[in-house]
């Protein structure tokens, strides 16, 4: 079973607009990612925060993370239609394991 | 060229079937997982490999048989396909990263759609 859902489970922009995505989980992490998914591909990594850090940037990607509410959060700024995907969490919990949310898909109208 | 190649793409089969999904990488990474998604679930993780002929179950294996008799390969059976397997087969490899902290990053193939008919 899963261990943390994402919300929402959809969302539909404009373009220009901020897209933010929220993860959430139950257990002690090492560290969080987030992967993006295109339509009929696999899923590529995007960002790592790992478990003492609170907020991450790269490019027009945000992550934060709290660990005292056990949530994350992935914010993608100024968004382009090509950001249309799905965007999962995975939490990496002990070992070289991760655990995937159910995602979040990610609409971006032009 | 170089990454992660999973083989077929696409592949409809019929119930009681046996069906061999093939992953190949060429980085060496040590570690390699094979997932199943389907919609409502995400990825679910049915079986990993942490080395050649070493491998061990994930959430959902029943079913499903693997090898890895050398490090590039990490071939996933479906022993005798039913139709609740019908779903987008994806394998990956995981790079742990250097230096005091590991990254735990995983690298996707492109994925096999399997259909159980």
């Amino acid at each position: 079973s899963q261990q943390g859902e994402e919300d929402p489970q959809a969302l539909s922009i404009q373009e220009g607009e901020n897209a933010t995505m929220n993860c959430s989980y139950k257990t002690s992490i090492n560290n969080l990612q987030w992967y993006r998914q295109n339509s009929g591909r696999g899923l590529v990594h995007l960002i790592l925060i790992r478990s003492n850090e609170r907020e991450k940037h790269s490019g027009r990607l945000r992550v934060t993370l709290d660990t005292s509410k056990k949530s994350s959060s992935l914010l993608i700024t100024a968004s382009r239609a090509a950001d249309t995907a799905s965007y999962f969490c995975a939490r990496n919990n002990a070992g070289n394991m991760l655990t995937f949310g159910g995602g979040t898909r990610l609409m971006v109208k032009p | 060229d170089a990454g992660i190649t999973q083989s077929p793409r696409y592949k409809i089969t019929e119930t009681g079937r046996q069906v061999t999904l093939m992953c190949h990488q060429t980085w060496s990474h040590s570690y390699m997982f094979w997932y199943r998604q389907d919609l409502g679930h995400g990825l679910r993780l049915i079986y990993y490999s942490a080395a050649a002929d070493i491998t061990d179950k994930g959430e959902v294996p029943d079913g499903y048989v693997v090898s890895r008799s050398k490090t590039e390969n990490f071939p996933l059976t479906l022993e005798s396909a039913t139709r609740s397997q019908t779903s987008v087969y994806f394998c990956a490899t995981l790079f742990v990263g250097g230096g005091l902290v590991a990254k735990n990053i995983q690298y996707f193939g492109a994925g096999t759609r399997l259909s159980v008919l």
